[in-house]
């Protein structure tokens, strides 16, 4: 059964702390993404990854960065957290070999609270 | 940049009754994407449509493209309240997926 884990379900931070979140996929898979999800804006993409120690950016990468070392690993870094990163975080993953018509596998999510 | 955007935001219906989600989008595509997520938990795949076809079928799922009008709609017959969630589509962009807003569905039993 594929399976994507981030650590943390739930995490409560204070402004200006750094941040790790953490996923891991079994899958063997090329790509992996990070996007953050926000009531009444959807999924927005933060990162993306084709392959080790490559990085991409999305849609919404300030004050975020990454780091890929491993194939199955993909962290997501706040350098200095901030309230208006209090948001639900999804980790992604889909196998390069198929392209644009791969079925992303997500995570459970990580629920950030910035205090 | 969204790409695909849902309606209606929020539907409401009751056991048994069927269920329309309409998807726009803007920019040409190859695929289409639906997925779901129950609340407070990761997205689950639903069904893929290409771009050359025009209807796909999975069990009570029913996807329908519409190129020409740059959208797509997702039907869930005979819904149960388990059907209760929020679905998003999804376009590939440049090697990425966008998901649209999503639509938050609600089957009363």
């Amino acid at each position: 059964d594929v399976k994507v884990t981030q650590s943390s379900r739930y995490l409560v931070k204070r402004t200006g702390e750094k941040v790790f979140l953490e996923c891991v996929q079994d899958m063997d898979h090329e790509n992996m993404f990070w996007y953050r999800q926000d009531p009444g804006l959807g999924l927005r993409l933060i990162y993306f990854s084709y392959d080790v120690k490559m990085k991409e950016k999305g849609d919404i990468p300030e004050g975020y960065s990454v780091s890929r070392e491993k194939k199955e690993r993909f962290s997501l870094i706040l350098e200095s957290a901030s309230t208006n990163q209090t948001s639900m975080y999804l980790c992604a993953s889909r196998d390069g070999l198929a392209g644009n018509t791969g079925e992303l596998f997500f995570g459970e999510g990580s629920r950030l609270t910035v205090l | 940049s969204q790409q695909g955007e849902e309606d209606p935001q929020a539907l409401s219906i009751q056991e048994g009754e069927n269920a329309t989600m309409n998807c726009s989008y803007k920019t040409s595509i190859n695929n289409l994407q639906w997925y779901r997520q129950n609340s407070g938990r990761g997205l689950v795949h639903l069904i893929l449509i290409r771009s050359n076809e025009r209807e796909k079928h999975s069990g009570r799922l029913r996807v329908t493209l519409d190129t020409s009008k740059k959208s797509s709609s997702l039907l869930i017959t005979a819904s149960r309240a388990a059907d209760t969630a929020s679905y998003f589509c999804a376009t590939d962009g440049g090697g990425k997926l966008i998901f649209g807003q999503g639509t938050e569905l609600s089957v009363k039993p």
